[in-house]
C-alpha cells in the first residue's frame, strides 16, 4: 500500500451536478497530482498543486478545479458534469524534488448518468 | 502532440515464461521513464524506472531497457507469475514541465497457468 487514499471509492452523479473527490497524500510528500482514467486508457494529466497552489495543468477545461489544503491533502471539483466525465479518479503524491516518486491511491470511480 | 504509445494491446503468456512488453515514445526530450503495474479496481503501482541517461536497469525479475535511438522502451519480466496478470503503463517526465506524467494506453498481460 502506499500511503494514499481517496474518497469516495465510487460515486453516481447526474449530468450538470458537481462532484468533490478526496486525496490524502503519503506522510511526507507536498506534492499532489490528479489524473484522469478513462475505460480502457492510461491516465491522464489534470493538474498539480504544490504548495496550495496549481503548479501545472493538463488539457481539462476549467470546470475541473482543485484544492490543497496546509496538512497537503487535496480536493478535485468537477461542475457540470458531462457524460464522458465518467472514469476513475487518481491521485498522486510525491515530493516536488522528485516527481519521479509518485505514489497513487486506488482512485474514485465516478459514473455521471 | 505528447504520447507515449505501446506496440501491442494485450499479451498472453505461460506462466513461467518471460514476457517482453514494448513502449513507444514520441519525444526525445524525457527526462525519466517509469513502468506501472495497475491491477483491477487499483492504482498504477510503480515497478521500475530507468534516467533518459541510461540504457539498461534490473530489479527483482523485471527489467528496463531504453533505446533513444529509435525512443523504445521495454519492460522484462522474468519467470511471469500470474500474480503478474495486470495492465503494464509506461509513464515518462518531462522535468521542465512540472513533472507530470504522460502514460500510454497500456498492455494488459494475462498469465496461463
Amino acid at each position: 500500500e502506499t500511503g494514499v487514499t481517496q474518497s469516495p471509492t465510487h460515486l453516481i452523479k447526474t449530468r450538470g451536478q458537481q462532484v468533490t473527490l478526496r486525496c490524502s497524500s503519503q506522510s511526507g510528500h507536498n506534492t499532489v497530482s490528479w489524473y484522469q482514467q478513462a475505460l480502457g486508457q492510461g491516465p491522464q494529466f489534470i493538474f498539480q498543486y504544490y504548495r496550495e497552489e496549481e503548479n501545472g495543468r493538463g488539457n481539462f477545461p476549467p470546470r475541473f478545479s482543485g484544492l490543497q489544503f496546509p496538512n497537503y491533502s487535496s480536493e478535485l471539483n468537477v461542475n457540470a458534469l458531462e457524460l464522458d466525465d465518467s472514469a476513475l479518479y487518481l491521485c498522486a503524491s510525491s515530493l516536488a524534488v522528485a516527481p519521479e516518486t509518485q505514489y497513487f491511491g486506488p482512485g474514485t470511480r465516478l459514473l455521471v448518468l | 502532440g505528447e504520447s507515449v504509445g505501446l506496440h501491442l494491446p494485450t499479451l498472453s503468456v505461460q506462466e513461467g515464461d518471460n514476457s517482453i512488453i514494448n513502449c513507444a515514445y514520441s519525444n526525445s526530450a524525457s527526462d525519466y521513464f517509469i513502468w506501472y503495474k495497475q491491477e483491477s479496481g487499483k492504482g498504477p503501482q510503480f515497478i521500475i524506472d530507468i534516467r533518459s541517461n541510461m540504457d539498461k536497469r534490473q530489479g527483482q525479475r523485471v527489467t528496463v531497457l531504453l533505446n533513444k535511438t529509435v525512443k523504445h522502451l521495454s519492460l522484462q519480466i522474468a519467470a511471469t507469475q500470474p500474480g503478474d496478470s495486470a495492465v503494464y503503463f509506461c509513464a515518462e517526465i518531462h522535468y521542465n514541465q512540472g513533472g507530470k506524467l504522460i502514460f500510454g494506453q497500456g498492455t494488459e498481460l494475462s498469465v496461463k497457468p
